[in-house]
């Protein structure tokens, strides 16, 4: 069975570009989610995907992040236009529909740089 | 407001000594614990989890928990280190309510031959 995949594992940007992060789920897992870790410090939620639809986006830092999750299979996340701080390693995550007791499954995530 | 401490940014070891790496928690209702780890380069791998039942929980590696309510402790241990067990341990917690992780700042762990 193939884990979750992100592309592209590292991403360096000029400040004010825009950059699309992609995540292909584990196959089967209705729930997906996104993370981040920015300068070393604790992993935090963006949001979450049941299917195609956002159940809770209350992680997102503002509104130049955009997730998407088209068909309820791969999600994409964009930064338009990117800022400094938002550098960091994101991660996807998926997991299956049997409640929240079920372990997520993590991707190997994206180094995101914006210089 | 949820939370999760890991008190430690590193914790050193020798290689077959007992190792434990801490973990206290702060969530509304029953919580859900679990451990992750990080080696370089790779994502975050699920190590073990506690929802109900036996405070010991069991997980990948050779790697156990123990569930400590009244302390609100999820310590990660295991009886003998590898240096293979050198990596980044993640902490996290979930309330009954929410599919949101809220994770600690990690640990690194460091076992020496």
């Amino acid at each position: 069975e193939a884990g979750v995949t992100q592309f592209p594992s590292h991403s360096v940007i000029e400040k004010g570009q825009t950059v699309t992060l992609r995540c292909d789920p584990i196959s089967g897992h209705d729930n997906l989610y996104w993370y981040r870790r920015v300068m070393g410090k604790e992993i935090k939620f963006l949001l979450h995907f049941v299917k195609e639809s956002k159940q809770d986006e209350s992680g997102m830092p503002n509104n130049r992040f955009l997730a998407e999750r088209t068909g309820g299979t791969y999600s994409t996340l964009k930064v338009q236009p990117a800022e400094l701080e938002d550098s960091g390693v994101y991660f996807c995550a998926s997991s299956r529909s049997e409640g929240v007791s079920t372990e997520a499954f993590f991707g190997q995530g994206t180094r995101l740089t914006v210089v | 407001a949820q939370s999760v401490a890991q008190p430690e940014d590193q914790v050193n070891v020798a290689e077959g000594n007992p190792l434990t790496v801490k973990c206290t928690y702060s969530v509304s209702g029953n919580p859900y614990l679990f451990w992750y780890v990080q080696y370089p380069n790779r994502g975050l791998q699920f190590l073990l989890k506690y929802i109900t039942g036996d405070n010991l929980v069991k997980g990948s590696y050779g790697f156990e928990a123990e569930f400590n309510k009244s302390q609100t402790s999820f310590h990660l241990k295991k009886p003998s280190a590898l240096v293979s067990d050198s990596a980044l341990y993640f902490c996290a917690v979930r309330a009954s309510s929410s599919y949101k992780l809220i994770f600690g700042s990690g640990t690194r762990l460091l076992v020496r031959p």
